[in-house]
């Protein structure tokens, strides 16, 4: 069955340092790879996503690339806000398998 | 567009009641789900639904029903409320159509219960 493992956090950072979140997966069938955010207080909304290998998602400067040797899809910023205070939930779905499979979450607090 | 839009907000209820969630969505979507979210678990799948009279069980769906009637509404009840049913709950709506694992998600705001 399909199955995401992410850092554990919490994880504390200050302003402008660089983040790596990791994220690896195992999945049957060709699995398209997902970032999730949800802000204090509200649902989930996607932060990017990659639907094949090599492909890199990439929005509001965080970046993250699908490595189907590695299993992996770490999710980085260069220089983060605090504005990014959150918590990011890695997921993934596979063809024939379309339930969206989530990680435990990462939360991540920023401080100035 | 309202998007995906989830009432209550907040619920308190005591063991043994049962009531309704409603999620609704404006977006044409087929496929629509309802989720758990715990500490230290993620989000884990209870029901789902590929279009209007179609439903199947996700991960944890027992205590739980859903219907599909219309293609905008996807209410989940609670037949017979339990402690372990306290949880944060979302609904969630994609496209549905042509590669489903490919879509995006959109979830509503949640609705926070709690069963004493």
């Amino acid at each position: 069955g399909n199955s995401v493992t992410q850092m554990e956090g919490p994880v504390t950072l200050s302003e402008e340092a660089f983040l790596t979140i990791n994220c690896t997966y195992t999945a049957t069938g060709y699995p398209s790879l997902f970032w999730y955010v949800q802000y204090p207080g509200e649902g989930l909304q996607l932060l990017l996503k990659a639907t094949k290998a090599d492909d890199k998602g990439s929005n509001k400067g965080f970046e993250a690339t699908y490595r189907k040797e590695t299993t992996s899809f770490h999710l980085e910023k260069g220089s983060v806000q605090v504005s990014d205070s959150a918590v990011y939930f890695c997921a993934l779905s596979s063809f024939g398998n379309e339930k969206l499979t989530f990680g435990t979450g990462t939360r991540l607090t920023i401080i100035p | 567009n309202a998007g995906v839009t989830q009432t209550p907000k907040f619920q308190v209820l005591k063991t043994g009641q049962s009531m309704t969630l409603q999620c609704a969505q404006d977006m044409n979507h087929e496929y629509m789900s309802w989720y758990r979210q715990d500490p230290g678990m993620g989000l884990r799948l209870i029901h789902y639904s590929v279009g209007a009279g179609i439903t199947d069980q996700g991960e944890v769906p027992n205590g739980y029903n859903v219907s599909r009637s219309t293609t905008e509404d996807f209410p989940l009840r609670l037949l017979s409320a339990a402690p372990s049913q306290t949880s944060v709950y979302f609904c969630a709506s994609s496209l549905g159509q042509g590669v489903i694992s490919t879509d995006t998600q959109y979830f509503g705001p949640g609705t926070r219960l709690t069963v004493l």
